[in-house]
């Protein structure tokens, strides 16, 4: 089965650091690039940025550049986001998701399969 | 960029049809045929029920359509039954800079 797992649930205060993770099996992990997907309280999706766990190319969306980071291990098909140092307004559930085509230069089509969500709660 | 632009709420009864609109500009729906379309229920993540378009994923209903005409895509929903209730969004790619954006999200709710 195609799946991606993703880590549990983190509480953290304002300033601290944190990571993320997203885990691929049942396909070729390197083969298809993974994105990430913010989707703040009662709110809508949000385009993160993109990674081909290949090579390791990143693409970020002008909105979250600087602001995280992507990563990826390929040695043990993971995918991670990180923050170094978080505000409230990170709050939000995090989604990460595999790109429909395969070995792709161009991470511009759909995703096909999700993650089952990270929550990520930012409070002093 | 901004989000693509979707209603906040379309209600139908069972087995009607309904019609969701997803408007963006020419750098993005208008440019590509990259749309696709995303259900949420509450609690749950996103599935995908439309990509490229009008092409639908293994497993996805053919009561689910997609479709576009210049910068406004759209999907529908036929034979409308209880199970559709939940959020739709759609996405677009917009260009190498920005790569993918999402729409602002709509309810669909079955009378």
């Amino acid at each position: 089965e195609v799946q991606l797992v993703q880590s549990g649930a983190e509480v953290k205060k304002p300033g601290e650091s944190l990571k993320i993770s997203c885990k691929g099996s049942g396909y070729s992990f390197t083969s298809y690039w993974i994105g990430w997907v913010r989707q703040m309280p009662g709110k809508g999706l949000e385009w993160m940025g993109i990674i081909y766990p290949g090579d390791s190319d990143t693409r970020y969306s002008p909105s979250f550049q600087g602001q995280v980071t992507i990563s990826a291990d390929k040695s043990i098909s993971t995918a991670y986001l990180q923050w170094s140092s978080l505000k409230a307004s990170d709050t939000a559930m995090y989604y990460c998701a595999r790109h429909i085509v395969v070995v792709t230069a161009i991470p511009a089509d759909a995703f096909d399969i999700w993650g089952q969500g990270t929550m990520v709660t930012v409070s002093s | 960029q901004s989000a693509l632009t979707q209603p906040a709420s379309v209600s139908g009864s069972p087995g009607q049809s309904i019609t969701i609109s997803c408007t963006g500009t020419s750098s993005d729906v208008g440019s590509y045929n990259l749309v696709s379309w995303y259900q949420q229920h509450p609690g749950k993540a996103p599935k995908l029920m439309i990509y490229e378009g009008s092409k639908r994923p293994s497993g996805v209903s053919n009561r689910f359509s997609g479709s576009k005409s210049g910068n406004t895509a759209s999907l529908t929903i036929s034979g409308l039954q209880a199970e559709d209730e939940a959020d739709y969004y759609c996405c677009s790619y917009a260009g190498s800079s920005t790569l993918g954006v999402f729409g602002t999200g709509t309810k669909v709710t079955v009378l």
